[in-house]
């Protein structure tokens, strides 16, 4: 079944620089992967998602790039704020329909003011 | 403002005691996901349903949990009897599915539970 490996699995950073969390999978199928956050004591939130035909997408400060050849995804954000500060969860599925994520083990991100 | 809600917040309970949590998934959505939050194995799938039928609840351990969608505006998710190694978050999340798409899960607040 698929695997989804998630590093670092803590990260600081200084406010102003950009972060950087890396998702490698397995199954070669997996053809849609979101990134979720989740703030102190709330369920995830989505963040930005990609689908398997597209390299990069961005969303203001937060950009994914996919590598299917290596199989795996990173989540950028540039200009981290300390509302950036919350645990991140990379996410893959290859069952379109019925959506059944694998997630990674999440990565705990701190911006330090 | 529709979101996905579950009660209770926290469960305290003594092992062995029966456990049921609840969720109200955002009116329309077909799909409802239990899971479980633990800081050693992340966030773990327990079950599934889509249009109330059970699809898959592979993860869940059979013995002990039951997961069941009563009506389209209530899942429970049932543990009994709970022992210490239960103690975790548990999320719904709800969503629409539609064939050959992929669409957002909308997760609600969690229930903590603690088993002594």
């Amino acid at each position: 079944g698929e695997n989804v490996e998630q590093h670092p699995s803590t990260l600081s950073v200084q406010e102003g620089d950009s972060a950087v969390i890396k998702c490698t999978y397995s199954d070669s199928a997996s053809n849609y992967f979101p990134w979720y956050k989740q703030e102190l004591g709330k369920g995830p939130q989505l963040i930005i998602d990609i689908r398997s035909n597209v390299g990069e997408k961005k969303d203001q400060r937060i950009a994914v790039t996919l590598n299917k050849t290596a199989k795996h995804f990173s989540l950028h954000i540039t200009e981290t704020q300390p509302e950036d500060s919350a645990v991140y969860f990379c996410a893959a599925a290859s069952e379109p329909g019925t959506y059944k994520y694998i997630f990674g083990t999440g990565t705990r991100l701190k911006v330090l003011a | 403002d529709a979101r996905v809600t579950q009660t209770p917040r926290d469960k305290v309970t003594e092992m062995g005691q029966e456990v049921t949590m609840r969720c109200q998934p955002i009116l329309g959505h077909n799909t409802v996901f239990w899971y479980r939050q633990t800081m050693k194995q992340g966030l773990e799938l327990l079950a599934y349903f889509r249009n109330r039928a059970p699809l898959d609840d592979s993860g869940m351990p059979k013995d002990r949990f039951s997961a069941e969608m009563p009506d389209a505006t209530l899942a429970t998710l049932k543990i009994q009897p709970s022992e210490p190694r239960d103690s975790a978050v548990y999320f719904c999340a709800s969503g629409l599915s539609r064939a050959s798409s992929y669409n957002e899960q909308f997760f609600g607040p969690g229930t903590r539970l603690t088993v002594l």
